[in-house]
C-alpha cells in the first residue's frame, strides 16, 4: 500500500533547529514532487514548501522564506524540511503530500502522511 | 493569490443540500481543489480541477465553477460529512488554500 511516513517532529526552543524527514514507498517516489503542508492547534491547512521530483525547483511560503529549506535524497526516498530559527507560530503538524501525477508538482495531493508534531515553546 | 472560503462554518440538517464558496482574488482558471478533514484525520482529496470527482468520493459531493469563484455542493448531507472542507488553488506555488468551512449537523 503507498504510503508516506513523516518523521523528525518534537518540542525545540524559539531560536533552535529541526530536520523532518517524508520517507515514501509503495510508488514511484523520485518521479513525484513533495510538499509539506502543517497545522497549528486548532487552526486550517498552511502550504509550507515543494520541492520538485528532480530537486531542482523549490518553493516556499512567505512566511518560512528564508529560515526553512526543502531536500531529497533520492537513494533514501526521502525528502526532508530542515527548519531553523524556529518560532512559536511554527508549532503545529507537519504532514507531508504527493501531487496526483508524475513529474508535476503543481497539483492537487492524494496521499498525505499521518503527520509529525512540533511544537516551539520556551 | 488569496483564498477566502465562505461561511466559514455552518450548521445544517440531515439530507439537506449544502454549498460552500471559495473565492481567489486573482484568476486560476480551474485550478482548484477541495478537501475534507475530518476531526483528527488527515485531510483527504474530493475534487479536482473545479469539479473532477476523485475516485471513491460518494456523488452527493461535487463542485463547480472556474476564474475566481468556485463552489461545492453537498446535496444531501449525510452524519459522515462532518468535516473542515479546505479550497486549494494548484495553478502555480504557492498552493494556497482557504481558510476552511465547519460543516455540522443540525
Amino acid at each position: 500500500q503507498v504510503h508516506l511516513v513523516e518523521s523528525g517532529g518534537g518540542v525545540v526552543q524559539p531560536g533552535k533547529s529541526l530536520r523532518l524527514s517524508c520517507e515514501g514507498s509503495e510508488f514511484t517516489f523520485n518521479n513525484h514532487g513533495i510538499h509539506w503542508v502543517r497545522q497549528a492547534p486548532g487552526k486550517g491547512l498552511e502550504w509550507v514548501a515543494v520541492i520538485s521530483y528532480g530537486g531542482n525547483s523549490k518553493h516556499y511560503a512567505d512566511s518560512v522564506k528564508g529560515r526553512f529549506t526543502i531536500s531529497r535524497d533520492s537513494s533514501k526516498n526521502t525528502v526532508y524540511l530542515q527548519m531553523n530559527t524556529l518560532r512559536p507560530e511554527d508549532t503545529g503538524v507537519y504532514y507531508c503530500a504527493k501531487p496526483d501525477r508524475e513529474g508535476d508538482h503543481d497539483r492537487p495531493f492524494d496521499l498525505w502522511g499521518q503527520g509529525t508534531p512540533v511544537t516551539v515553546s520556551s | 493569490i488569496q483564498m477566502t472560503q465562505s461561511p466559514s462554518s455552518l450548521s445544517a440538517s440531515v439530507g439537506s443540500r449544502v454549498t460552500i464558496t471559495c473565492r481567489a482574488s486573482q484568476y486560476i482558471t480551474n485550478y482548484l481543489a477541495w478537501y475534507q478533514q475530518k476531526p483528527g484525520k488527515v485531510p483527504k482529496l474530493l475534487i479536482k480541477a473545479a469539479s473532477t470527482l476523485q475516485s471513491g468520493v460518494p456523488s452527493r459531493f461535487s463542485g463547480s465553477g472556474s476564474g475566481t469563484e468556485f463552489t461545492l455542493t453537498i446535496s444531501s448531507l449525510q452524519p459522515d460529512d462532518v468535516a473542515t472542507y479546505y479550497c486549494q488553488k494548484y495553478n502555480s506555488a504557492p498552493l494556497t488554500f482557504g481558510g476552511g468551512t465547519k460543516v455540522e449537523i443540525k
